[in-house]
């Protein structure tokens, strides 16, 4: 079946740190894949979204890049703050299928000011 | 932005009782899913639901398990009866539009602890 992988459990940071968390996917075909964002006592929120290769998602200053020849879609940001500290899911979504979300392990963004 | 309510926020109940988790979705969404979160694991899909029907449902999603949305009002998750595995948070989610590609909104959750 469908998997998700994010490699860094826990990420530590300054402010104005360089950010990279790693997402690779396992799926057949052209999944759409996705960044949530979740902060403490509220649910994942939608970051943004990538539907075909080459493709880049972008959204407050994160972005990621479809690549379905690493079978990637690694989550950037040039400069953290500390209001980014939460935590980020990678997910994925079947183009053929109802909506059912596969999600990542989450990872543990903490930015220290 | 759009908003999904759930109630209660955290829910404590005895092995074998009966429990109902309720979702109040954005409103002019359609699209209803269930997601549960076991603490330290991945937030894993329950079951999805539209015009009145279960649409696709995971094996996580037991014959103890019930979803409803009686006339346009909560989007219920029923459990009867609970077990110990069921003890989880349990996350509503709710899109305007159908698939893979769609964007969910989900609330905040909603912790069952069952003893």
């Amino acid at each position: 079946g469908d998997s998700v992988t994010q490699t860094e459990g826990q990420v530590a940071l300054s402010e104005e740190d360089f950010l990279t968390i790693h997402c690779n996917y396992s799926a057949s075909g052209y999944p759409a894949l996705f960044w949530y964002v979740q902060y403490p006592g509220e649910g994942p929120q939608f970051l943004f979204r990538a539907s075909r290769d080459k493709e880049k998602g972008s959204s407050r200053g994160f972005e990621a890049t479809y690549d379905k020849g690493t079978t990637s879609f690694h989550l950037r940001k040039a400069s953290v703050q500390e209001s980014d500290s939460a935590v980020y899911y990678c997910a994925l979504g079947d183009r053929a299928n109802t909506g059912k979300l596969t999600f990542g392990d989450g990872t543990v963004l903490t930015v220290k000011p | 932005g759009p908003k999904v309510l759930q109630i209660p926020s955290h829910q404590i109940i005895d092995m074998g009782q009966m429990v109902t988790l309720n979702c109040d979705p954005v409103s002019n969404h359609l699209y209803f899913y269930w997601y549960k979160q076991i603490l330290g694991q991945q937030m894993e899909f329950l079951v999805n639901f539209y015009n009145g029907k279960v649409m696709e449902k995971s094996k996580l999603f037991k014959d103890q398990f019930s979803v409803e949305r009686p006339d346009g009002s909560y989007f219920t998750l029923k459990i009867q009866p609970t077990a110990l595995e069921d003890s989880a948070v349990y996350f509503c989610a709710s899109s305007p539009d159908w698939g893979g590609y769609a964007e969910q909104f989900f609330g905040p959750g909603t912790r069952l602890t069952v003893l």
